[in-house]
């Protein structure tokens, strides 16, 4: 079975630009959490939707816009880029909203110059 | 305080021995526990989950979870060079959504 998969792997934009990052579930999970990791830190949660509804949002500007489709695929949205936005974007894949373990896929590494 | 402090390393162990990370929580609140491995320019794998007080065993590895000291550790026995990785110890909120903590990371090298 496919596991989690995004797209791009690599991006390079420079600042003001917006990026546009998608990813697909694993078959049969229906809810997707974004997550953004920066060298030496843990990933930080962006947003979590689940049947095509947000359920949650961190601690991130209004710059950061997400969304979820009835194929339960996702993208994540960033206008405006900034230096500091340069960083690992995860998509993480579990099967429903709530406790449930949450799977990775291999990320989108944004460089903004 | 940070809401999941882990130690960030490196912890160094010799092939064969027991590594023992450990991770501390501050939401009292928090129901589920993972802990993921990281290997570096990749993505966390998950390797264990626990949400009940006590161990759960999977092969090499053992998951503790003390909820009163809020505290989880991961054991790994009989270490291997390929164990040599970041493990991020992850706790999800008591909100009622799936949000995931993670702490910084410890840093493992197992060396032959």
């Amino acid at each position: 079975d496919a596991g989690v998969t995004q797209s791009p792997t690599h991006l390079i934009k420079t600042r003001g630009q917006h990026v546009t990052l998608r990813c697909s579930p694993i078959s049969g999970h229906k809810s997707v959490s974004w997550y953004q990791q920066v060298l030496g830190q843990g990933p930080q949660f962006i947003f979590q939707y689940y049947e095509k509804e947000e359920r949650g949002r961190g601690n991130f500007p209004d710059r950061f816009s997400a969304r979820q489709f009835p194929n339960y695929s996702s993208e994540l949205n960033v206008n405006a880029l900034l230096l500091g936005d340069s960083a690992l974007y995860l998509c993480a894949s579990s099967i429903m909203g709530g406790a449930y373990e949450q799977y990775f896929g291999p990320g989108t590494r944004l460089t903004v110059t | 305080q940070k809401e999941v402090e882990q130690n960030s390393g490196p912890l160094s162990v010799p092939e064969g021995a027991i590594a023992s990370l450990n991770c501390t929580y501050s939401d009292r609140g928090s129901q589920s526990f993972f802990w993921y491995r990281q290997y570096s320019g990749k993505s966390p794998e998950l390797i264990m989950s626990i949400y009940s007080n006590g161990d759960k065993e999977d092969g090499r590895f053992t998951a503790q979870l003390n909820k009163a000291s809020q505290y989880v550790s991961l054991l790994i026995r009989d270490s291997q060079p390929s164990d040599s990785a970041t493990y991020l110890c992850a706790v999800t909120t008591g909100g009622g959504y799936n949000k995931l903590i993670f702490g910084a990371g410890t840093r493992l090298a197992v060396h032959p």
